[in-house]
């Protein structure tokens, strides 16, 4: 079946430091793989997206490359800003004709100035 | 045009109210979705909509009535609505499933809904 395990939170930084999120998957198939973020009182944003093997998806200075040998789609930055707090959800999506979209349980980034 | 946009931003209503939710999307596309999200929790698929008719129900119960009325618009029905259903109603659209490389959904900003 398909799943996604994503790095338990909360996780509190301080600005400017470096953040890792980390996130595995179980699928079958060849899932393409999305962060989401996730603003107080607002909807979903999708902040990257991998749709192969070894592609890095990159945005506003976060990144995840898609790892198929350890099935993991990590979220890095390099120096968190305080708008950065938010809620970040991994996903994958499985590719055999639903559309489906298959949700970590989300990680909340708090960023302290 | 990149926006889902979803109305009421809040609704507030009793349990034997009926009232209506709204999402519409100018992107083209054929696929559109409602899920659920409860606090400190990711979405729930609750159904799909693929070229206006239903592809899937997440067994919802029948309180909720999800209506397509044509290929921008989509709408929840809600009637005799429980307390535990209070929280916040996400609707989204994508191009159509099929063989694409990936379908990437774009979500709308969601109605927060508080059931007394």
């Amino acid at each position: 079946g398909n799943s996604v395990t994503q790095m338990e939170g909360p996780v509190t930084l301080s600005e400017e430091a470096f953040l890792t999120i980390n996130c595995t998957y179980t699928a079958t198939g060849y899932p393409s793989l999305f962060w989401y973020v996730q603003y107080p009182g607002e909807g979903l944003q999708l902040l990257l997206k991998a749709t192969k093997a070894d592609d890095k998806g990159s945005n506003k200075g976060f990144e995840a490359t898609y790892r198929k040998e350890t099935t993991s789609f990590h979220l890095e930055k390099g120096s968190v800003q305080v708008s950065d707090s938010a809620v970040y959800f991994c996903a994958l999506n499985d590719q055999t004709g639903a559309n489906n979209l298959f949700f970590g349980t989300g990680t909340r980034l708090t960023v302290i100035p | 045009d990149t926006e889902v946009t979803q109305t009421p931003k809040h609704l507030v209503m009793g349990m034997t109210n009926k009232k209506s939710l709204k999402c519409e999307q100018h992107m083209g596309h054929r696929a559109m979705y409602w899920y659920k999200q409860k606090a400190k929790k990711p979405p729930e698929l609750m159904f799909v909509y693929s070229y206006e008719k239903l592809s899937i129900n997440e067994s919802v119960p029948s309180r909720f009535s999800p209506e397509c009325p044509n290929s921008s618009l989509l709408n929840l029905h809600l009637h005799a609505l429980q307390p535990e259903d209070s929280a916040l109603y996400l609707c989204a659209s994508s191009q159509a499933s099929g063989r694409a490389i990936y379908n990437e959904q774009f979500f709308g900003p969601g109605t927060r809904l508080t059931v007394l």
